[in-house]
């Protein structure tokens, strides 16, 4: 079936810079999607989301770009800090459901 | 608001045992609850979707008489894995939704002996 696609890299950042977190997803009926940070031991927390008629979506220190052409999703993280350290997931609803299809995650290192 | 808890928060049972885990929507009331299984190092995966006073839909693949789950109030919904097994060790997530947005719970790491 369609899935939401992330590779597992582990992303080190230096504390201050800006991270990027990519994502691929394949479902063309999806039109909401959602990051989420999760911390070890703990459920998912929300960040930030964005509908499909969108392309972009800003937050407090965090960016969602949407891609609908190639299919691509980005979190942007400015000055990250070290309380940023976690695994970062995107995930896909479609409009006709309201199950939340979940991409691989991604674990950013924040170095001091 | 939009607090979901889950109880208990770790538990650690014997190898056939049955184990129930709790999810609690604390300020709101939710119409539909989804539960998740999250194995280490892994992504969720929905295990099945429960909406008040109906039977769950088992994502493909789920055991509905292993993983049975109970949706009998618009604040409450419960997991039983029965006859655990060591291989059901996982981080189970339940999430509360009212719309549009799932409110997740903290988890409930199961750890089968």
């Amino acid at each position: 079936g369609e899935s939401v696609g992330l590779h597992l890299p582990t992303l080190s950042v230096q504390e201050g810079d800006n991270s990027i977190i990519n994502c691929a997803y394949s479902n063309s009926a999806s039109d909401y999607f959602i990051w989420y940070k999760q911390e070890s031991g703990k459920g998912p927390q929300f960040i930030i989301d964005i509908r499909s008629n969108m392309d972009k979506r800003q937050g407090q220190r965090v960016t969602v770009l949407l891609n609908k052409t190639v299919k691509h999703l980005s979190l942007q993280i400015a000055a990250t800090q070290p309380g940023d350290s976690a695994v970062y997931f995107c995930a896909e609803k479609e409009a006709a459901g309201n199950k939340l299809t979940f991409g691989g995650g991604t674990r950013v290192l924040v170095k001091p | 608001g939009a607090v979901v808890s889950q109880h208990p928060s770790w538990v650690i049972c014997k190898s056939g045992t049955s184990v129930k885990i709790e999810c609690r929507s604390l300020d709101f009331q939710a119409t539909t609850m989804f539960w998740y299984r999250q194995f280490p190092k892994q992504s969720l995966m929905l295990m099945a979707t429960s909406n008040e006073g109906s039977k769950a839909t088992y994502e493909q693949g789920v055991e509905k008489d292993k993983f049975l789950i109970n949706h009998a109030s618009l604040t409450l919904s419960t997991l039983t894995v029965t006859s655990a097994h060591p291989e059901d060790s996982s981080f189970y997530i339940c999430s509360a939704s009212m719309g549009y947005e799932q409110y997740f719970g903290p988890g409930t790491r199961l750890t089968v002996t």
